[in-house]
């Protein structure tokens, strides 16, 4: 199946910076999907990006689905941003979402 | 109200006792999916299914069985409980026929088995 790499796995960041997060693919892929999964344990639908960019906020993914990764982008980050990023894919020939193991993100005051 | 809603959001048992966990949607949604979480890992696809006449094991089926008694509900079952089976269990659906579709999760249940 296909496999799914996240990176860094952990990050520390103060208060006010950016972030890159990285989502790597082994296959194409016609779903990609990134998540936010916060300290309660809730996960939330931050972008649905098989291709391309989309921006929200202060967030913002941008998926080359030719050279199989995905970046997520954190700028001046808060403390609410916290938690761990996940990102899950679905390869063309498959018919379900893989995820990846995470990045943890802790934004400090 | 949350569009998927899983029942119960907590709950502790016992070795061997059977456990049913519940998922009901309000998306319109044919797709529903249970998925486990254990801490510091992924989610791992349990089961899925993609109409109510359709059930498909994921990578993690054994111990558990599913029923999807309307297009609207999905349970898991856990027909007797052990303790690596102590886990975040998420459900989860989507709207596309085909090979796509965004995904859309409950807001979780958190199963101890003692």
């Amino acid at each position: 199946g296909i496999q799914v790499e996240q990176s860094p796995p952990d990050l520390i960041l103060q208060e006010g910076a950016n972030s890159t997060l990285r989502c790597n693919f082994s296959d194409s892929v016609n779903n990609l999907q990134w998540f936010h999964q916060n300290p309660w344990g809730q996960l939330i639908n931050l972008f649905y990006i098989p291709s391309g960019t989309k921006q929200n906020g202060r967030l913002s993914a941008t998926t080359v689905a030719t050279e199989r990764y995905s970046l997520l982008y954190i700028s001046s980050s808060q403390t609410t941003d916290s938690g761990v990023y996940f990102c899950a894919v679905k390869e063309t020939s498959g018919s379900r979402l893989t995820f990846g193991e995470g990045t943890q993100l802790t934004v400090n005051p | 109200d949350a569009d998927v809603t899983q029942t119960p959001r907590n709950r502790i048992t016992k070795t061997g006792k059977r456990i049913m966990l519940e998922c009901s949607q309000t998306k319109g949604h044919d797709r529903m999916y249970w998925y486990r979480q254990d801490p510091g890992l992924g989610l791992r696809l349990i089961y899925y299914s993609f109409d109510v006449k359709d059930i498909n094991k994921g990578e993690i089926s054994d111990g558990y069985s599913v029923s999807r008694q309307a297009q609207a509900k999905f349970s898991l079952s856990l027909e007797s409980a052990i303790p690596n089976q102590t886990a975040l269990y998420f459900c989860a659906t989507s709207g596309r026929r085909g090979n796509t579709g965004e995904l859309f999760f409950g807001e979780g249940s958190r199963l101890t088995v003692l």
